[in-house]
C-alpha cells in the first residue's frame, strides 16, 4: 500500500539556522503533498502545501519543493524561531474515483534553541 | 479556532464498549475528514465523506463506523473497543467546492482524547 517515509524524525537547530525535512512516497498517483505542523496538545495545521505540477513554493520563510521523479518532497525553513518548535508531518493525498485518500509521514519533532 | 468542533473533548471508557465522536465541519464546508493519532502509529487517515456521502477510506477497521449528515455534520462510532484503540481522535473540514478535492485546505478541529482501559 501506500507509504510516506519521512527523515529525519527529530531534528535540533540553533535559532536563525535553516531546517529541512524529508518525505518521500511510494504512489506515483500522489498528486497534492501538504505539510502540517502540529504543537504539543494542539491540533495540526497546515503551513504550505503543494501540487503535483508544481516544483517549488515559498511563503515568507517557508518553501516546499517536490521531485516528482524521485517521489520525494521537502520543507525548508530558514531563519528558525523558538516558535518554530513543534512536530512537523507530510502527507501525500491521492485522488480517488469519488474521494481522498491520505498517508501522513510519521513526524519530525523540530527543536529551535535559542 | 478553527470553525471545526468536536465533542466530547476526553473521553474514558472500558474494553468492549461502544463511543461515539461528533463532529461539527466550518460553516458552509462540505468535506468532513476523520484522523486517529497515537503514539504508535503516527497520525492515520480513517475515511473521508462528502455531503453525506462515504468517498474514500483509509486504515479503519471494521469496528469502527462513521456517518455525515444531512446537516453535515459527521459521527464517528466505536465498537467493541480495545486497548489499543486509544488515541487523539481528529476531524477536518474543507469546503468541498470543487466535489471534495484533496487541494482544499482541511481544517482541523481541537480532537477527542479516547482511553480505553
Amino acid at each position: 500500500g501506500e507509504n510516506v517515509e519521512q527523515h529525519p524524525s527529530t531534528l535540533s537547530v540553533q535559532e536563525g539556522d535553516s531546517a529541512v525535512i524529508k518525505c518521500t512516497y511510494s504512489d506515483s498517483a500522489s498528486n497534492y503533498f501538504p505539510w502540517y505542523k502540529q504543537e504539543l496538545g494542539k491540533r495540526p495545521q497546515l503551513i504550505i502545501d503543494i501540487r503535483s505540477n508544481v516544483g517549488e513554493k515559498k511563503d515568507q520563510r517557508i518553501a516546499v519543493t517536490l521531485n516528482k521523479t524521485a517521489k520525494h518532497f521537502s520543507l525548508h525553513i530558514t531563519e528558525t524561531q523558538p516558535e518554530d518548535s513543534a512536530v512537523y508531518f507530510c502527507a501525500a493525498i491521492k485522488t480517488m474515483e469519488y474521494g481522498n485518500k491520505l498517508v501522513f509521514g510519521a513526524g519530525t519533532i523540530l527543536r529551535v534553541k535559542s | 479556532d478553527s470553525g471545526v468542533t468536536q465533542t466530547p473533548k476526553h473521553l474514558i471508557t472500558a474494553t468492549g464498549q461502544r463511543v461515539t465522536l461528533r463532529c461539527s465541519p466550518r460553516s458552509g464546508d462540505l468535506s468532513v475528514y476523520w484522523y486517529q493519532q497515537s503514539l504508535d502509529q503516527g497520525l492515520q487517515f480513517l475515511i473521508h465523506y462528502y455531503n453525506g456521502e462515504e468517498r474514500a477510506k483509509g486504515n479503519i477497521l471494521e469496528r469502527f463506523s462513521a456517518q455525515q449528515f444531512p446537516d453535515l455534520h459527521s459521527e464517528l462510532n466505536l465498537s467493541s473497543l480495545e486497548l489499543g484503540d486509544s488515541a487523539l481522535y481528529f476531524c477536518a473540514s474543507s469546503a468541498g467546492l470543487a466535489g471534495g478535492s484533496p487541494q482544499e485546505t482541511q481544517y482541523f478541529g481541537p480532537g477527542t482524547r479516547l482511553l480505553v482501559l
